[in-house]
């Protein structure tokens, strides 16, 4: 079962440089979210998709963009990287927005 | 909007004891979801357990338990019989259910677990 994967699984980047972080479910989840995490503050929703073809806004949404063109990936693009961006991410999904969310691997961004 | 509180940053518990995680919560949502995550050293996020407001009995899942006390809202985390395999970071989270934050988990800050011999 391979559930969410994530890729890149660490990343190093310059700021201004543009990055896309992929996600990909096999479970056939309708909705799927990115959060990042970092110290101190516990893990902050930027976007979610309730299902394929729509996109929301959540808590840290600027200087990110996402699109969920299908069911199964929700890519998650940092337009030009600034440093304050260096974080872990995490996507996750659920079956409907009403149910548990589960969680990729995380993928650790670095901006200098 | 939703908070979730966690008070404890760090605890230590000795192997084979009970050790009770503080979560405390403030909401506007008439119903609402509160989760339990573990985040060992690795790196990933493992869902433990879930309580919806309006459910009439305490969520157990296998030596999690959560001891949920809506008029003082509050959710704590009981592990039983602590394993050296327990020693993670703890996160507390919530959502709203059938309202516009049902996408959106809230997270608390996170606890840390040791567990010593």
């Amino acid at each position: 079962i391979a559930g969410i994967t994530q890729a890149p699984t660490s990343q190093i980047l310059a700021a201004g440089r543009r990055m896309t972080l992929r996600c990909t479910q096999d479970m056939r989840h309708n909705a799927m979210y990115w959060y990042r995490q970092d110290l101190g503050l516990g893990l902050r929703l930027i976007h979610y998709s309730n299902t394929a073809g729509t996109t929301g806004k959540g808590e840290v949404p600027d200087g990110y963009s996402v699109s969920r063109a299908n069911t199964d990936d929700f890519p998650l693009t940092l337009a030009s990287a600034v440093p304050s961006q260096t974080s872990v991410y995490f996507c996750a999904s659920s079956d409907s927005t009403e149910d548990t969310q589960y969680f990729g691997p995380g993928t650790r961004l670095t901006v200098l | 909007a939703q908070k979730i509180t966690q008070t404890q940053p760090g605890m230590f518990v000795q192997e084979k004891e009970a050790v009770t995680l503080d979560c405390t919560y403030d909401t506007s949502d008439p119903s609402y979801g509160l989760f339990w995550y573990k985040q060992p050293s690795s790196g990933e996020m493992i869902f433990l357990i879930y309580q919806g407001s309006y459910d009439q009995q305490n969520a157990t899942e296998g030596r999690y338990s959560l001891n949920f006390q809506k008029a003082r809202k509050s959710a704590n985390l009981v592990i039983s019989a602590s394993q050296l395999g327990d020693s993670a970071m703890y996160f507390c989270a919530m959502r709203g259910i059938n309202t516009g934050t049902a996408s959106k988990l809230t997270f608390g800050t996170g606890t840390r677990l040791q567990v010593t011999l």
